[in-house]
C-alpha cells in the first residue's frame, strides 16, 4: 500500500463553499508537501509543511499537519472555479525521496 | 527562466523501439528526478539524479536508463518500449540535493506503445 493516500478521491462543491481534503501516511516523515495538477499539465507546488509544524497558511489554503496520528488536511476556502484541479500529497520520509498519493479531483461548480 | 522543460509533449512507439524523453532545466538546480503517472496510482518514480554525474534508482526504474552529465539536462531512455510503459511521464526539480525540498514539474510527455 502507498505512503501516503488523499481522502476523499473525489469531491464536488459548489463555488464559494470550502473544500477540505485529507492524506494519511504510515512512517515518519521530514515534511509533507502539497501539489496541484491542473488537466494536461504538471504539478504545481503548494504549501510545504515540516514534521515540527502544525498549522500553515498561504492564501485561501490552511494545510494542518498531525504527525501523532499521521495525517494532514489541505482546506481551500471560498472556492472558485479555476480551482478545478487534482490535489496530490506528497509525503517525504527522513532521507528519502517523495512519495505522492493518488490524488484527490476536485470540481468547483460555478 | 523557462524552468523544467519536457520534449516531446506526445510520443507514440511500437513495441520494441528506443527513445529517449528530454529534460532541462535552467533553475542550476542539483536534483532532478523522473516520474511515471499512472491512472489512480499517483507519481511513481523512476529514477533520480542529486547532482551531475549521480544517479539512483527509484521506484520503478526497470526498462529505464538515465544519466546525468551536466547540471541542466536529465535525459530518460527507454531500452525497448513495452505497453506497460504506456503512461505520463514528468521530470522534476529542485534545487537542493536533499530529495526533501520543493518541487517544480515539466509539462509531461505522453507515451503510448502500442
Amino acid at each position: 500500500s502507498q505512503q501516503g493516500e488523499e481522502d476523499p478521491q473525489a469531491l464536488s462543491i459548489q463555488e464559494g463553499e470550502n473544500a477540505t481534503m485529507n492524506c494519511s501516511y504510515k512512517t515518519s516523515i521530514n515534511n509533507l508537501q502539497w501539489y496541484r495538477q491542473n488537466s494536461g499539465r504538471g504539478l504545481v507546488h503548494l504549501i510545504l509543511i515540516r514534521s515540527n509544524e502544525r498549522e500553515k497558511h498561504s492564501g485561501r489554503l490552511r494545510v494542518t499537519l498531525d504527525t501523532s496520528k499521521k495525517s494532514s488536511s489541505l482546506l481551500i476556502t471560498a472556492s472558485r472555479a479555476a480551482d478545478t484541479a487534482s490535489y496530490f500529497c506528497a509525503t517525504a520520509p527522513w532521507g528519502q525521496n517523495f512519495v505522492f498519493g493518488p490524488g484527490t479531483r476536485l470540481s468547483v461548480l460555478p | 527562466n523557462a524552468g523544467v522543460t519536457q520534449t516531446p509533449k506526445f510520443q507514440v512507439l511500437k513495441t520494441g523501439q528506443s527513445m529517449t524523453l528530454q529534460c532541462a532545466q535552467d533553475m542550476n538546480h542539483e536534483y532532478m528526478s523522473w516520474y511515471r503517472q499512472d491512472p489512480g496510482m499517483g507519481l511513481r518514480l523512476i529514477h533520480y539524479s542529486v547532482g551531475a554525474g549521480i544517479t539512483d534508482q527509484g521506484e520503478v526504474p526497470n526498462g529505464y536508463n538515465v544519466s546525468r552529465s551536466t547540471t541542466e539536462d536529465f535525459p530518460l531512455r527507454l531500452l525497448s518500449a513495452a505497453p506497460s510503459q504506456t503512461s505520463v511521464y514528468f521530470c522534476a526539480s529542485s534545487y537542493s540535493g536533499t530529495k526533501n525540498e520543493k518541487l517544480f514539474f515539466g509539462s509531461g510527455t505522453q507515451l503510448s506503445v502500442l
